[in-house]
């Protein structure tokens, strides 16, 4: 059973890089059907996806967080992270990471879910 | 960006109650929408794919239905377990995927 677990510093000060990581225990990181992503809530607001990484290396951003964000996979340690730079306190929030399952007919679009969560893991972002 | 939108923001319901939760995208998305449970301090759970798939393991209650740009997440008869936040996100052709802003479900 594939379990997702993050882990980074709890706390970050204003204008400074945030870096999280998360390992992929239970599977390989390696399969062409899923892609990493990343999901953030902030205290008590809704989900926001920030961007997701293949383990080719392909990678898609949030355009609003684009400018900031760089993701990023080591498939021998089955772990991708993220970086985010320049924080403010409204980078304050859970960040979850996630496995996105892509299927269907490659004829059409695919579909995707993120159907293995972590527990998440809170990012403060204060002086 | 797609927007989602789901209605109500919050609902309060007893159990054994059947009852319904709203998504709207703002522009026609096929089928491509997942619903997602979340309770406090706990990671979203999958619960519906592709609009109206059964993600393995949850409960046959829970159901979904809809295309274009208005869905449904229903909840045949609630338990106590069910009481939560649900989220319903868009994967229409390219990201971003867009999450709309979630139904508290609380105990009336």
């Amino acid at each position: 059973q594939v379990q997702l677990q993050e882990s980074g510093p709890g706390l970050v000060k204003p204008s400074q890089t945030l870096s999280l990581t998360c390992t992929v225990s239970g599977g390989s990181i390696s399969s062409g059907d899923y892609y990493w992503s990343w999901i953030r809530q902030p205290p008590g607001k809704g989900l926001e996806w920030i961007g997701y990484i293949h383990y080719s290396g392909s990678t898609y951003y949030n355009p609003s967080l684009k400018s900031r964000l760089t993701l990023s996979v080591d498939t021998s340690k089955n772990q991708f992270s993220l970086k985010l730079s320049s924080v403010t306190a409204a980078d304050t929030a859970v960040y979850y990471c996630a496995r996105d399952f892509a299927w269907g007919h490659p004829d059409y679009s695919y579909y995707y879910q993120m159907d293995v969560w972590g527990k998440g893991t809170t990012v403060t972002v204060s002086s | 960006d797609i927007q989602m939108t789901q209605s109500p923001s919050s609902l309060s319901a007893s159990v054994g109650d059947r009852v319904t939760i709203t998504c709207r995208a703002s522009q026609s998305i096929s089928t491509y929408l997942n619903w997602y449970q979340q309770k406090p301090g706990k990671a979203p759970k999958l619960l519906i794919y592709a609009a109206s798939s059964l993600q393995s393991g949850v409960p046959s209650r829970f159901s979904g239905s809809g295309s274009g740009t208005d869905f449904t997440l229903t909840i045949s008869s609630l338990q106590p377990e069910d009481f939560a936040t649900y989220h319903c996100q868009q994967s229409y052709s390219t990201p971003p995927w867009t999450f709309g802003q979630g139904t508290k479900m609380e105990i009336k």
